[in-house]
């Protein structure tokens, strides 16, 4: 199975800051990733989809870059609503895998 | 709009049988890719079981092969997934998932129903 590595685990920033959160596969995905939002007691929520492309509907502050074993999730200016938990997930491969999750917190 | 919505989850006892359904509509269901995902308590996402959009073709992960069944009835909209030999490991909340199709992945969730396994 594919595995992927999200860093950091938690993070904390603060409204406008830029941040960042990294996955890496333990092998080449491809561009085969996605990105996830969650709030507690929700269902995910699409952001990016083949690693760079941004799901319709979602924020452009929200963007993603990779390909092969290395991607990123950047949000250019965090709002208020984007404090969440973001999951990676490689579809390259079944079975389908997902990172073990970033938590976005208010500094 | 388009929407899935779970039902069928509860509390059972270990080795007992389960089924969940995910009703969907506002999309044309039968054109569709579905999954399962599911969640532990305070744990991250993983992927359960797949089924193409014909129902042809499925797959699952190696924790429910075997005793879990993914199936969709294109007549009522409606996909399945029939667990047996629970464990407390299978204790989570299971989410009926959308394949986008093309480049896309999950598109649309449902909101989860909670299964716990316990005695």
């Amino acid at each position: 199975d594919i595995q992927l590595t999200q860093s950091p685990s938690t993070l904390s920033a603060s409204i406008r800051d830029r941040v960042t959160i990294t996955c890496r596969a333990s092998q080449s995905v491809s561009r085969w990733l996605a990105w996830y939002q969650q709030k507690p007691g929700k269902a995910p929520k699409l952001l990016i989809y083949k690693a760079s492309s941004l799901e319709s509907g979602v924020p452009p502050r929200f963007s993603g870059s990779g390909s092969g074993t290395e991607f990123t999730l950047t949000i250019s200016s965090l709002q208020p609503d984007d404090f969440a938990t973001y999951y990676c997930q490689q579809y390259n491969t079944y079975p389908y895998t997902f990172g073990q999750g970033t938590k976005l917190e208010i500094k | 709009q388009v929407q899935v919505v779970e039902s069928g989850g509860g509390v059972v006892q270990p080795g007992r049988s389960l089924r969940l359904s995910c009703a969907t509509s506002g999309f044309p269901f039968s054109s569709y890719t579905m999954h399962w995902v599911r969640q532990a308590p305070g744990k991250g996402l993983e992927w359960v079981a797949v089924i193409s959009y014909d129902g042809t073709n499925k797959d699952y992960s190696d924790s429910v092969r075997g005793r879990f069944t993914i199936s969709r009835d294109k007549s009522k909209n409606t996909l399945y997934l029939q667990m047996s030999s629970l464990r407390p490991e299978d204790t989570a909340v299971y989410y009926c998932a959308r394949w986008g199709g093309g480049p896309s992945s999950f598109d649309i969730w449902g909101q989860g129903t909670m299964v716990t396994v316990s005695s």
